[in-house]
């Protein structure tokens, strides 16, 4: 019953490939979001989507795609990976205005 | 535009030592302001929170209060336990629709027994 699940939680893959990480919610929420934490722990929202529309995008390559099939789901697909994408994404949710929730974090690693 | 900064790190401490690590921020009106801890190969927990001046955010023993004089939410512990290890993050929600979570970079908290 977890509240905001992400899969997989490891993932180590090579330079050029494509991959995708997957986040549910099962708390109702609106609005949904994705955070990259670099190797120095530092945390910077990616993408912030409400009921299934895109409403922030940071400036971020767009080798970067997010989708959102329904407003329990925000998955995140990346395309031809480089070293530097070398992170932990975090996948959270909130009700707007409300606090955010984040799911346990996927480590990518690119070798 | 926003932004959070805390103490650098590590803090390190002996178990029931008096923890604190200080958090100020910069932002435009009357943001939420927020804790959270991070357990070594943990994702991130809500730890405490405030949405208002003089709040006092409480969960676990850590204690913070939102001072919009000095532009601050300090993190407070009486008595830290080795469980307390982990690594906090102050941040900060503006007030507005659509907004998001700032945060700083985090303060990394070694409790030694």
């Amino acid at each position: 019953d977890t509240a905001v699940s992400q899969t997989p939680k490891y993932l180590v893959t090579q330079m050029g490939n494509d991959k995708s990480i997957k986040c549910e919610q099962n708390l109702g929420h609106d609005t949904m979001y994705w955070y990259k934490q670099d190797s120095k722990k530092f945390l910077k929202i990616m993408f912030s989507y409400n009921n299934k529309e895109l409403i922030i995008n940071e400036t971020v390559p767009n080798r970067f795609s997010p989708k959102s099939p329904d407003k329990a789901h925000l998955n995140l697909h990346i395309n031809s990976l480089e070293l530097g994408d070398s992170a932990v994404y975090f996948c959270a949710s909130s009700n707007e205005g409300d606090t955010i929730y984040f799911g346990e974090g996927s480590w990518l690693t690119v070798v | 535009g926003n932004s959070v900064t805390q103490m650098e790190g590590p803090v390190t401490l002996s178990e029931e030592a008096f923890l604190t690590i200080n958090c100020t921020y910069t932002a435009t009106g009357y943001p939420s302001l927020f804790w959270y801890v991070q357990y070594p190969g943990e994702g991130l927990q809500l730890l405490l929170k405030a949405t208002k001046a003089d709040d006092k955010g409480s969960n676990k023993g850590f204690e913070a209060t939102y001072r919009k004089e000095t532009t601050s939410f300090h993190l407070e512990k009486g008595s830290v336990q080795v469980s307390d290890s982990a690594v906090y993050f102050c941040a900060l929600s503006p007030a507005y629709l659509y907004s998001t979570l700032t945060f700083g970079k985090g303060t990394m908290l070694l409790v030694s027994p």
